[in-house]
């Protein structure tokens, strides 16, 4: 059974960056794309993009271009997120998602979701 | 790309059958079979619940169902049960390798 568990919640302020992790169990970690995903109060979800953390490689939604990074560590088979220039309208749970099947195969089937974590901006 | 279209909220009584239309374009819904579900109850992260349009993972009840016409993809639930109350998104594959989601459907079970 493949879990994953995310850091906990974020309080920071309007410009600031926030780094969320995103640690995995039970399943492979390399050959999956994890994903980002977040939902603002109350509204639906945002891909926000992904990476294969065997080929290092990222794949960002063009809204979060650049202000966006996905990393992932192989050694600890965890992945992270980082948002930067925070602003208000980036409140929200961020989820990370495993695709269901391995990266060859990957079509945006999201398998396995952490439990979220909450970032909130406020000045 | 703007978001696939849900209505919503759906309602049904126990016992009935519902669907939920999920509509795109010819970029994402229409362009391949690659459109998935997602149950989510409040406070908990969604759950898997269709794949490549009709497939079901295991341990997902036979009461979900999914198909699709043209840029319509949709979601059946059949023998409607009080915990299929629920939001449901559906989410789409693109032609250009990004990943689409609806908006979400609220599903009250009356």
């Amino acid at each position: 059974q493949v879990q994953l568990v995310q850091s906990g919640a974020e309080v920071t302020k309007p410009g600031s960056s926030v780094k969320v992790s995103c640690k995995t169990s039970g399943g492979t970690f390399s050959s999956y794309v994890i994903s980002w995903v977040r939902q603002a109060p109350g509204q639906g979800f945002e891909w926000m993009g992904g990476i294969i953390p065997e080929l290092n490689a990222a794949h960002y939604a063009q809204k979060f271009q650049g202000r966006v990074t996905f990393t992932a560590d192989e050694s600890t088979s965890t992945a992270y997120m980082e948002l930067s220039s925070l602003r208000s309208e980036d409140t929200a749970l961020y989820y990370c998602a495993r695709d269901y099947r391995d990266f060859h195969e990957s079509r945006g089937v999201f398998g396995s979701w952490g439990q979220g974590t909450l970032v909130s901006v406020s000045s | 790309h703007s978001a696939l279209t849900q209505p919503a909220s759906v309602s049904g009584s126990p016992g009935q059958s519902i669907t939920i239309p999920c509509t795109g374009t010819s970029n994402d819904v229409g362009a391949y079979n690659y459109v998935s579900w997602y149950q989510q109850h409040p406070g908990t992260p969604p759950k898997l619940l269709i794949y490549d349009v009709y497939n079901r993972p295991s341990g997902v009840s036979d009461r979900f169902s999914g198909s699709k016409s043209g840029n319509t993809a949709s979601l059946t639930i059949s023998g409607l049960q009080a915990e299929d109350e629920a939001d449901y998104y559906c989410a789409s594959y693109t032609k250009t390798s990004i990943r689409l989601f609806g908006g979400g459907t609220k599903l009250t079970v009356l």
